[in-house]
Parts: structure tokens; C-alpha cells; sequence
């Protein structure tokens, strides 16, 4: 059975520092890895998303690796700003009949970004 | 882009009632469909996911239950709500590429 952790469980910087996030998987028959980010008693928006046969995609100030074999994921976060405050989750999605089946969360990070 | 309605967005049933919550999804055909309850401290635990219509998968036993009546319809249901079943119920839709959530029910239980 799948299970995904995310370290640390909170996190707080000052405005502008650079930070990684981290994302453990147990099985690496994985179909693909997605970091979301929750705001508090929202639903959830699709950051970034990695297929198996990739290492890495990068969106604006963000950047996200994936090493299936090892079983991890990171989020680099650059130049972090207040409007980064959030919670940040890790989610991995199982294969199901070749393509994608269960889509497994990690307890997530909460970011706090401080001016 | 997809789309996901869900409703209501707050829900306060009485302990033993019924519970049925609905999930529509626009901008795509034969998604993955999944449900998810969010505690308080627990993290997003994966209920049901769905490939296909009729096709459920149940990740966690409880006393809930889930259908796919049609291709973009997806309903959690329970017969008589427990004090536990209170949370955050989230509707989501994807298939190999990045899944789109529904804002989300708030369903507390007294």
C-alpha cells in the first residue's frame, strides 16, 4: 500500500529565502507525482505536475524534481514571497490498466512566508 | 479546463440521517473521479476513486459508499451518518494529468 510523507510538517521563513520541501514515497510504481497547494477551508490548485518518465518540471519560481527509484520528490520554492503562505501537498498516482489509478496525498507542509 | 461543482458547501445533519453529496465535472470526458475527507490534522484520506462509470474503488471501509451514475457524476452517499464522518469532503477529477478540485463540503455531524 502506498503511503507519501512530507517534511517538515510546517515550515516559517522570512520573505525572499529559497526553500525545499520534501516528499517521500514507499512503492516507485508510480504513474505520476503532482504538488497541489491548499489555502486554509479551501479546495486544492494543481502546482506542478511530474510524469514517472520525467526528472523535473518548472513552473514560474517553482521547481519540482522526481527520483522514482529512491522514492522522492522535492518542491523549490525561489525568492519566497507572504503570498506563498499555504499548504503544500504531495500527492502520487498509483497505475490502474496502464494509466492512472488512486491518487495518494501526503500529510502536506504549511508554509508560513513572514515580510 | 475542467471544471468540478460540488454542493453544498456546508452541511450540519443529525447523527444517523442519510448523506448524499454530489460532484459534477465539466470540460472533459471519462476523468478519473475521486473523493477525499479532510480532518482535522489527518491529511487528505482517499475514500473512492472511479476509472469508469459503474467501476468503484474503495480505499478506506466505513460506512460510506460511493456511485458513478453517469461519466461525469460522481456521488458519495452514507445511509445513516456516524459523529466521525464529520469533514471536509473534497470531489476531484484527473486522469494522467493534473487533477482539478472541487471547492469542497464542510459536513459536521451532531
Amino acid at each position: 500500500k502506498q503511503e507519501v510523507t512530507q517534511i517538515p510538517a510546517a515550515l516559517s521563513v522570512p520573505e525572499g529565502e529559497n526553500l525545499v520541501l520534501n516528499c517521500s514515497f514507499t512503492d516507485s510504481a508510480i504513474y505520476n507525482l503532482q504538488w497541489f497547494r491548499q489555502d486554509p477551508g479551501k479546495g486544492l490548485t494543481s502546482l506542478l505536475l511530474i510524469q514517472s518518465s520525467q526528472r523535473e518540471q518548472t513552473s514560474g519560481r517553482l521547481n519540482a524534481s522526481l527520483d522514482k527509484s529512491s522514492g522522492r520528490s522535492t518542491l523549490y520554492i525561489a525568492a519566497s514571497q507572504p503570498g506563498d503562505s499555504a499548504t503544500y501537498l504531495c500527492a502520487v498516482g498509483g497505475i490502474y490498466g496502464g494509466s492512472q489509478g488512486n491518487l495518494i496525498f501526503g500529510k502536506g507542509t504549511k508554509l508560513s512566508v513572514k515580510p | 479546463s475542467q471544471t468540478i461543482h460540488q454542493w453544498p458547501a456546508t452541511l450540519v445533519q443529525p447523527v444517523g440521517s442519510p448523506l448524499s453529496l454530489e460532484c459534477t465535472v465539466e470540460g472533459t470526458s471519462n476523468p478519473n473521479l475521486y473523493w477525499y475527507r479532510q480532518a482535522a490534522g489527518r491529511g487528505l484520506q482517499l475514500l473512492f476513486y472511479s476509472v469508469g462509470i459503474g467501476q468503484i474503488s474503495s480505499e478506506v471501509p466505513q460506512n460510506l459508499s460511493a456511485s458513478r451514475p453517469q461519466d461525469r457524476q460522481f456521488i458519495l452517499s452514507s445511509k445513516k451518518l456516524l459523529l466521525s464522518d464529520s469533514g471536509f469532503y473534497l470531489c476531484a477529477a484527473g486522469q494522467g494529468a493534473q487533477a482539478f478540485f472541487g471547492q469542497g463540503t464542510r459536513l459536521t455531524v451532531v
